[in-house]
């Protein structure tokens, strides 16, 4: 089975860094992708890692540690609008050759001045 | 920058009449996917579709559910006779296949369509 863990909920201040943790357990890896989603809103991507490391992407960054089953989504400079859900979903690829992506619970994000 | 669209945006129907939610993939994109978000709970796979075909479907896709590319540009999701626990937004996401190191592309998700039972 697969299974995705973040945390639930989490606050931080304008302006500052943080960062959300998202650890895993799956067969058949294929990539970790982070999705920011706005209440009533659609998923939107934000970044992928498929290989260990750090990706850069403008304020937001991804790292990955396959060994670890590990990645984690750093905000830079937050911002009021970087309130929201932050939904890590690993990517498998099945024996019928398919993709698939597996989301986790999300971490809701609330930004104060 | 293309997108995904979905309609219709709000869909409310009694139970167990038949729905069909449309989507229209991004036009160079050859993988599709039907996923549902119960309200607050987290985004649940449903099923994916390649090459004209289902690829791979979750527990939850029963007999209840099929999908359809009629055309070559709508994918549909029908759901046969609706329960009151089929309420929830329907999102339709699509990605297309690149021969780079990073092989298949991120899912890009529509808006969705938020189903109420009655």
């Amino acid at each position: 089975g697969q299974n995705i863990d973040q945390p639930t909920e989490m606050t931080a201040t304008e302006g500052a860094i943080v960062q959300i943790n998202c650890t895993y357990q799956t067969s058949g890896f294929n990539g970790l992708f982070w999705y920011q989603q706005h209440a009533g809103e659609a998923p939107t991507f934000l970044s992928y890692n498929v290989l260990d490391g750090l990706e850069e992407k403008g304020r937001f960054s991804s790292f990955l540690s396959r060994s670890k089953g590990y990645s984690y989504l750093l905000l830079k400079e937050l911002q009021m609008k970087d309130s929201a859900s932050y939904l890590c979903a690993v990517r498998r690829l099945s024996g019928a050759g398919s993709y698939q992506l597996t989301f986790g619970k999300g971490t809701k994000l609330s930004v104060i001045p | 920058e293309p997108e995904v669209t979905q309609t219709p945006s709000h869909q409310v129907t009694q139970m167990g009449q038949e729905v069909i939610l449309r989507c229209v993939p991004i036009s160079n994109h050859l993988y599709f996917y039907w996923y549902r978000q119960i309200l607050g709970q987290k985004v649940e796979f449903l099923v994916s579709f390649y090459n004209n075909e289902i690829s791979e479907k979750s527990e939850i896709f029963d007999d209840q559910f099929s999908v359809e590319r009629p055309d070559g540009s709508n994918f549909t999701l029908k759901i046969r006779s609706t329960k009151l626990e089929d309420s929830a937004m329907y999102f339709c996401a699509s990605s297309s296949y690149m021969l780079t190191r990073d092989g298949n592309q991120p899912q890009h998700f529509g808006d969705g369509t938020r189903l109420s039972i009655l």
